[in-house]
Order: C-alpha cells, then structure tokens, then sequence
C-alpha cells in the first residue's frame, strides 16, 4: 500500500519562509498525482490552500504557492504569520478514483 | 455561496452501520458535474479519505474500507450520504463531507464544518 508522507514538524520565524513537502514510499510524485494542500487550525474544517500542483483556490493569498521540486510535491509559505500556524495536509490522486492524504505537517510560527 | 452541512447520530454501537447524510445549500447537487466527497479524521490523527460520488451517481472509494462504504445522492433532497457498516471504534471520528472542484482534479473546495461520531456500546 503505497504510503504518502509529510514531515511531522517545522518551524518557522514570523516573515520567513518554509516549504513543506508532499512525497510517496515508493516513486516519485509528479504532476499527474494532482497533488493539494489544506490547512486545518484546531476545531475547525480544513481549508483548501492549492489543488493540481500550484494553482490556488479562491482567496488564497499569494504567499502561498505549490510546485514540485525534485520527486516530491511542496507547498511554500512566504512572508510566515501567526495565523499560518497549524497542520497542513497534501492530498494525492492515485489513478482509479482514489485520493490519499498525507500524515500532515505541524507548522509553527514563532 | 455553496455550503455543505453534515448531519446523523453522534453515537453507534460497535458492529451497527454509520449514517450521514451531508445536506448541500447553494448549488444543486446534480448539475455541474462535481464530486461529492467523505473525509474523516480520528481525534488527534490525519484526514483519511473515505470515498466520493460523481453527479452521475457512479463511486469510488478508499480500498481499505471498499466493502464497508457505501455513498449514495438523494437528489430530491439536495444531499448526498454516507453507510458505513460493521463499525469498530476505530472508526469514531469527525467525518467531513466536501464538494469538488469543477475540475475532476479538485478534492475538495468546499468543505462542511464536520460531525463527531462515537462508535461505543
């Protein structure tokens, strides 16, 4: 079964700039793996941040961009606040109808 | 402004069938053409996803819960459901239902605020 990981942690300095990776067990991750991020602060639904590699969805600031670097997805926060805190998740489509998530990444900000 | 809101009960017995249904304002759920999709995430734990139907009514679901899935659309209704049968209390969890994009690709763009459920006896 093929596993898609996400580093547990990261942190960052208010303004600085991250990237958080997207990579699977086994190959590489590539565009025809539609990968998105999402963001989830506690209690609250996730929140869809990039879908199909590096587009954006509605009214998501442009500090936020997704790409693939080398064999893997990645998602960078540019110019890092306080509310960029919390779990970040990237989603995979596997061929066949099937999309599987990440274990995600806990980002903070100080 | 598209919204999706979960609803069924908070609680079911271990080897009971789960219920939700998740009720669409905002769009018609049979044109478009988009993916309606489940996703749960257990306390403290990742986002799974569980399975998505299509407008046309055709599904697909995770492998590891395939036999115990099923999703259906209630058109009449605006609403979209979710079974899943012989639950454990590994499947306690909150459980979001979420709409895709106007591209297949895209999992989900909006997404419901989630509904607990509790597999106990």
């Amino acid at each position: 079964q093929t596993v898609v990981t996400q580093e547990p942690s990261f942190s960052v300095s208010p303004g600085g700039t991250v990237t958080l990776t997207c990579a699977l067990s086994s190959g590489s991750v590539s565009t025809t793996y539609y990968p998105s991020w999402y963001h989830q602060t506690p209690g609250q639904a996730p929140r869809t941040l990039i879908y199909n590699t590096a587009t954006r969805s509605s009214g998501v600031p442009d500090r936020f961009s997704g790409s693939i670097l080398g064999n893997k997805a990645a998602l960078t926060i540019t110019g890092a606040q306080a509310d960029d805190e919390s779990d970040y998740y990237c989603a995979l489509y596997m061929g066949g109808g099937i999309w599987v998530f990440g274990g995600g990444t806990k980002l903070t900000v100080l | 402004q598209v919204q999706l809101q979960e609803s069924g009960p908070g609680l079911v017995k271990p080897s009971q069938t789960l219920s939700l249904t998740c009720t669409v304002s905002g769009d018609s759920i049979n044109s478009g053409g988009y993916y309606w999709s489940w996703i749960r995430q257990p306390a403290g734990k990742g986002l799974e996803w569980v399975g998505r139907i299509y407008t046309s009514g055709s599904t697909n679901n995770n492998p590891s819960l395939n036999s115990r899935v099923s999703i259906s659309l209630d058109t009449s209704k605006n609403q979209f459901s979710l079974k899943l049968s012989s639950v454990t209390a590994a499947d306690t969890a909150v459980y979001y239902c979420a709409r895709g994009g106007v591209h297949w690709y895209v999992l989900a763009d909006y997404w419901g605020q989630g509904t607990l459920v509790t597999v106990s006896s």
